[in-house]
């Protein structure tokens, strides 16, 4: 079956640009995560969507950084005046969760975002 | 703040040879327990779930223990295959559903 999709692959963007990265999750799962694997500082966690509820965006780094999840299906990642530091892997994953943490969580390939 | 460290960081080992990743999270409190594997410029492929009422979980050549009141995991691998090389991560899922990774383990077999 169809797993989570993340478009583009690869974003090459200039230093102050803004950029939006698209992620399509597993139909049916009503949860879905955002997260950033950059070198040296591993995988962090960014926003949090469940149902209809407020999402968590206590992981985002600053306010920059913006997520939506329209129709509980499709997110955006947005990252407004992209800085070098921004530059990682995007990975989105979701889970059939009901309750919070209680399931396997679907990673997506991820977007590799670099910033000139 | 939930803490999850990965031994060894590297590890290479002959084809053929058994053997045991490590992880470690300083927070007990957890709803489960996941590992991953990532391959170079790929997304993350889940291995095993342990909730937090489980001891292990089986998957092939895959066994995941896990020791929840020490804060302790390991993921043993049987008759390791080239094929296996890749990161092994894990991560656990605390109060709210974030996951928290550890560094990984970057593991070599050697045909």
């Amino acid at each position: 079956g169809a797993g989570v999709s993340q478009s583009p692959s690869n974003k090459v963007t200039e230093k102050g640009k803004d950029v939006e990265l698209r992620c399509d999750p597993i139909s049916g799962h009503t949860a879905l995560y955002w997260y950033r694997q950059s070198l040296g500082q591993g995988l962090e966690f960014l926003i949090y969507f469940q149902g209809n509820s407020a999402p968590d965006k206590s992981g985002l780094p600053s306010d920059r950084f913006s997520a939506e999840r329209t129709g509980g299906s499709v997110s955006t990642l947005t990252i407004q005046r992209t800085q070098q530091e921004d530059s990682a892997v995007y990975l989105c994953a979701s889970s059939p969760a009901r309750v919070a943490g209680m399931y396997e969580q679907y990673f997506g390939p991820g977007t590799r975002l670099t910033v000139t | 703040k939930q803490e999850v460290t990965q031994i060894p960081a590297a590890l290479s080992v002959p084809e053929g040879e058994n053997l045991v990743l490590n992880c470690s999270f300083t927070d007990s409190a957890i709803y489960n327990l996941q590992w991953f594997r990532q391959d170079p410029g790929k997304g993350l492929t889940s291995l095993l779930l342990i909730q937090s009422s489980q001891r292990e979980q089986t998957s092939g050549r895959l066994n995941a223990s896990l020791d929840k009141s020490s804060g302790r995991s390991t993921l043993y691998i049987a008759a390791s295959q080239p094929g296996d090389s890749a990161t092994y991560l894990c991560a656990v899922s605390a109060s709210g559903s974030r996951l928290t990774f550890g560094e990984g383990t970057q593991l070599t077999v050697n045909p």
